[in-house]
């Protein structure tokens, strides 16, 4: 039962461009959510996170948009480096209770220079 | 400040022996969580710790799998009598307070069983 769901397994970007990485989830309970970055033989870095009191939050070249009632978040990189190419986890918890996070499949972002 | 460690960062097993995983959090942090990456999968959540006490085991496997958190020293994923599907790689990772969920990871363990 996957319940957040990246439904793109690799995107391909230009230099300098926007990187659009999706995200969709099916528990409404969920009120928290962070995007992580993974590179090979290495844990997840966290990137940035939003709470669902929130529908942006924007950290440098990096934002998260939530669309709450479509129950999808996107993480927006722009512009978009080579330093960038690496595996993207969206990720997503209840804040009070559990707090063991889900994870998405990631998304391979290469950055083509 | 020295992030999560875990060791060691690759372990190789024969079918039936064990497994002992470490980890230990970042300075300042009492909880601590172990996920499991299977190959071309996310990471799936196993257990969640705090010193001496297990919180949430809801995604442990109910036999073979268990953690410990004790008051002096790492955690420990402990598996018993590994199998082959139990090869993957174990993240462990750390927060400092139970409001704040962004989770600090260790560069995790490749297990690979032959």
């Amino acid at each position: 039962d996957q319940q957040v769901k990246q439904n793109s397994p690799s995107l391909s970007v230009q230099e300098g461009r926007i990187s659009i990485l999706n995200c969709d989830y099916t528990n409404s309970m969920f009120d928290y959510f962070l995007w992580y970055k993974k590179y090979p033989a290495e844990g997840p870095t966290f990137l940035i996170s939003i709470s669902s009191i929130k529908d942006k939050n924007e950290d440098g070249r990096f934002t998260v948009f939530l669309n709450k009632s479509a129950k999808h978040l996107s993480l927006h990189i722009v512009p978009s480096q080579p330093g960038d190419s690496a595996v993207y986890f969206c990720a997503a918890s209840v804040r009070s209770g559990a707090n063991n996070l889900f994870f998405g499949t990631g998304t391979r972002l290469t950055v083509i220079p | 400040n020295a992030g999560v460690m875990q060791n060691p960062r690759h372990l190789v097993r024969r079918r039936g022996q064990e497994a002992r995983l470490r980890c230990s959090p970042m300075k300042g942090h009492s909880h601590v969580y172990w996920y499991r990456q299977l190959p071309e999968e996310g990471l799936k959540f196993m257990v969640y710790l705090q010193k001496e006490n297990i919180i949430d085991e809801s995604g442990m496997p109910k036999e073979r799998f268990s953690a410990e958190f004790p008051k002096e020293g790492p955690s420990i994923l402990r598996i018993q009598q590994v199998v082959r599907g139990d090869s993957a790689a174990y993240f462990c990772a750390s927060s400092q307070i139970l409001t704040n969920n962004e989770q600090f990871f260790g560069p995790g363990t490749r297990l690979t069983v032959l």
